[in-house]
């Protein structure tokens, strides 16, 4: 599986829009972005995933550019509830068990 | 409701002994995996299992032992072999693996206990 860059912290006042980068420049023509979060001392929890196109979902935007190299996860009404270390992870989704690759993501922090 | 359940949430244990972290899905799903997480850094896979009595090591599977024989279930025994156990343990399962190009293979995952060796 490719592995991803993303940025080790961000902050976002709340109410406003999270725009987390991620950046895949190895990524293969049948590999996916998946996007998870981790709220402190819990389990991971998925968020959203797309090949090529954006996605929108209740959670959140993913929005991956033309050459796939990079994307971007959208919070658009970040609440305090949104801080998370948030995960970008690529993988494709071919036969065997879909192991998922971490890396150490974003520290999402949201503040009044 | 369905879910993944993780038992104990808090677990101590002194150095030598075996000890053995529960995990249990009524998702159906066929899927389940294992990961352990240290302070401060992303997940790692130790075991994960496809389907009813087989399973695969994972990127850090030694000092620990799973078995599967039951779909809901996938036990991990953390041993003495295990250099440093206390770690974040976490379980999650999906849907069938097996499905070749699915755009949908979705990880649940369980609440995680927090193991502390002595």
């Amino acid at each position: 599986d490719a592995k991803t860059t993303q940025p080790p912290s961000m902050d976002c006042a709340e109410g406003r829009a999270a725009n987390l980068p991620c950046n895949h420049s190895t990524i293969s023509g049948n590999e996916y972005v998946y996007w998870y979060r981790q709220i402190h001392s819990q389990g991971p929890q998925y968020i959203i995933h797309g090949l090529k196109n954006n996605e929108t979902n209740e959670m959140a935007s993913l929005i991956i550019t033309e050459d796939r190299k990079s994307s971007t996860l959208i919070l658009p009404h970040a609440t305090l509830r949104d801080t998370a270390v948030y995960y970008c992870i690529v993988r494709a989704n071919t036969g065997t068990a879909s192991k998922l690759t971490f890396g150490t993501g974003t520290r999402l922090q949201v503040t009044l | 409701d369905g879910g993944i359940t993780q038992s104990p949430k808090y677990l101590f244990r002194k150095e030598g002994q075996n000890v053995t972290l529960s995990c249990e899905q009524n998702l159906n799903h066929d899927a389940m995996y294992w990961y352990r997480q240290d302070p401060g850094q992303g997940l790692r896979l130790i075991y994960y299992s496809q389907i009813v009595n087989d399973f695969q090591k994972g990127d850090i599977a030694e000092g620990y032992s799973v078995s599967r024989e039951k779909k809901e279930s996938f036990p991990l025994t953390v041993t003495s072999a295990q250099k440093n156990p206390t770690a974040f343990y976490l379980c999650a399962s999906s849907i069938d693996p097996g499905q070749k190009f699915s755009s949908y293979n979705e990880q649940f995952f369980g609440p995680g206990t927090r193991l502390t060796v002595l």
